[in-house]
């Protein structure tokens, strides 16, 4: 069975703290995307990434960064954790021009 | 520019009740891909259904159907006879078709809740 495993369900910070939010795929594919979503709001784009290496800003990519060394993970990072990047966040993958999604389970950071 | 709406934010039914789900787009190419996509509590968004913008027949799997109108630009989603197991919060979601060599963005919708009372 194809997955998408983020490495936490649940995670708390302090503000001001660095964050690693960890996303690997076991599908080989190319696409991958970090999207957060928030109540009324759905989901909303931070970056993608279409090969490694290669990564693009999406709709909302400030105070986030993002690191794809290998195919198979694709790392958010929040350079200075702060309260309003308290929420769900949602990694994706998908081949190219395939446009059905793989989500992860999600990671719902608090940020105290 | 792209946008989808759901206009209903929660819905609550009574099991074996049918449901629609409503779905309207708005964009200005021709080619263009809806979707419907579950998420469950355990959090997961679940992909359902895809459909291109040439394709307006409707779709039927088992127990859910979808109503493509582009004349209305509406992609609804029906749930007969629900369970509780189709309690979950759905997201519709349009993508621009740019061809095989870029990124085709996923703009989704802002959900509707589901909720199936047994």
């Amino acid at each position: 069975d194809v997955k998408v495993t983020q490495s936490s369900r649940y995670l708390v910070k302090r503000t001001g703290e660095k964050v690693f939010l960890e996303c690997v795929q076991d599908m080989d594919h190319e696409n991958m995307f970090w999207y957060r979503q928030d109540p009324g709001l759905g989901l909303r784009l931070i970056y993608f990434s279409y090969d490694v290496k290669m990564k693009e800003k999406g709709d909302i990519p400030e105070g986030y960064s993002v690191s794809r060394e290998k195919k198979e993970r694709f790392s958010l990072i929040l350079e200075s954790a702060s309260t309003n990047q308290t929420s769900m966040y949602l990694c994706a993958s998908s081949l190219p021009s395939d446009y059905g999604y793989t989500f992860g389970s999600g990671t719902r950071l608090t940020v105290v | 520019a792209q946008k989808v709406t759901q206009a209903q934010t929660e819905i609550s039914v009574v099991e074996k009740e049918d449901v629609t789900l409503d779905c309207v787009y708005e964009t200005r190419d021709t080619t263009y891909y809806l979707f419907w996509y579950k998420q469950p509590p355990s959090g997961e968004l679940v992909f359902l259904i895809r459909r291109n913008s040439f394709d307006e027949q409707n779709e039927i799997s088992g127990r859910y159907s979808w109503n493509f109108q582009k004349s209305t630009s509406s992609f609804n989603f029906t749930i007969t006879a629900s369970q509780v197991v189709d309690s979950a919060v759905y997201f519709c979601a349009l993508s621009e078709a740019r061809g095989k060599t870029s990124y085709d963005k996923v703009i989704f919708g802002p959900g509707t809740s589901l909720s199936v009372i047994p």
